[in-house]
């Protein structure tokens, strides 16, 4: 099994909400990954996780709340974003954070309202 | 930081012809490399990638790329395209930082194949 699965696929939410995306996978993989994807533009890497650790924040507004509890689980907790943050928001996993090839999910697509 | 460019940013070819996709990076430490592409639809998967060994590497559906150290770059390759090729395509590289490997991708190259 090489998927890793997101939900929901999509999401519309006002300025004011709390949500959570989540991700999740089974292959074994160690570390877990959030990015940020505009249209027609690449990936922005938000957050890596490493072993359950939050081991890179690229200096993500704090309204993006990562969390990992376990190894196979990954969820972006979402809290006052602004219209701007609408994006596809995608996971990915690697076997580690060192070197290995990232599979990605189909993403989530977020739109703020 | 890692800087990664994609030197076309739209490229449209027809059927047959061959494809040939820049790729530079910025830093020059152990580096890793990794194309990958995204089919209208669907989402982000690897097309091939260079860890180390054979500069030429080959990847999925004909594809392969060539590391070359001195340039820094690693670009991508496809003798003849087909219509299914269509799609966006992204250099990525992972490089060292901090005892961490920070993933970077380029900005992109949308390839349209004319049938």
């Amino acid at each position: 099994d090489t998927e890793v699965t997101q939900t929901p696929k999509h999401l519309v939410m006002g300025m004011t909400n709390k949500k959570s995306l989540k991700c999740e996978q089974h292959m074994g993989h160690r570390a877990m990954y959030w990015y940020k994807q505009k249209a027609k533009k690449p990936p922005e890497l938000m957050f890596v996780y490493s072993y359950e650790k939050l081991s890179i924040n690229e200096s993500v507004p704090s309204r993006f709340s990562p969390e990992c509890p376990n190894s196979s689980l990954l969820n972006l907790h979402l809290h006052a974003l602004q219209p701007e943050d609408s994006a596809l928001y995608l996971c990915a996993s690697s076997q580690d954070e060192l070197r290995d090839t990232q599979y990605f999910g189909p993403g989530t697509r977020l739109t703020v309202l | 930081a890692q800087s990664v460019s994609q030197h076309n940013h739209h490229v449209i070819l027809s059927e047959a012809a061959s494809l040939e996709l820049g790729c530079n990076y910025s830093y020059g430490g152990t580096v890793n490399l990794f194309w990958y592409v995204q089919y209208p639809g669907q989402h982000l998967q690897l097309l091939l990638k260079y860890f180390s060994g054979d500069p030429l590497v080959k990847g999925i559906k004909g594809f392969e790329a060539e590391f070359i150290k001195s340039k820094f770059s690693f670009n991508l390759r496809k003798p003849s395209v087909q219509w299914s090729d269509t799609a966006e395509y992204f250099c990525a590289v992972k490089s060292a930082s901090g005892g961490s490997y920070i993933p970077t991708f380029g900005r992109g190259t949308s390839l349209i194949v004319h049938p």
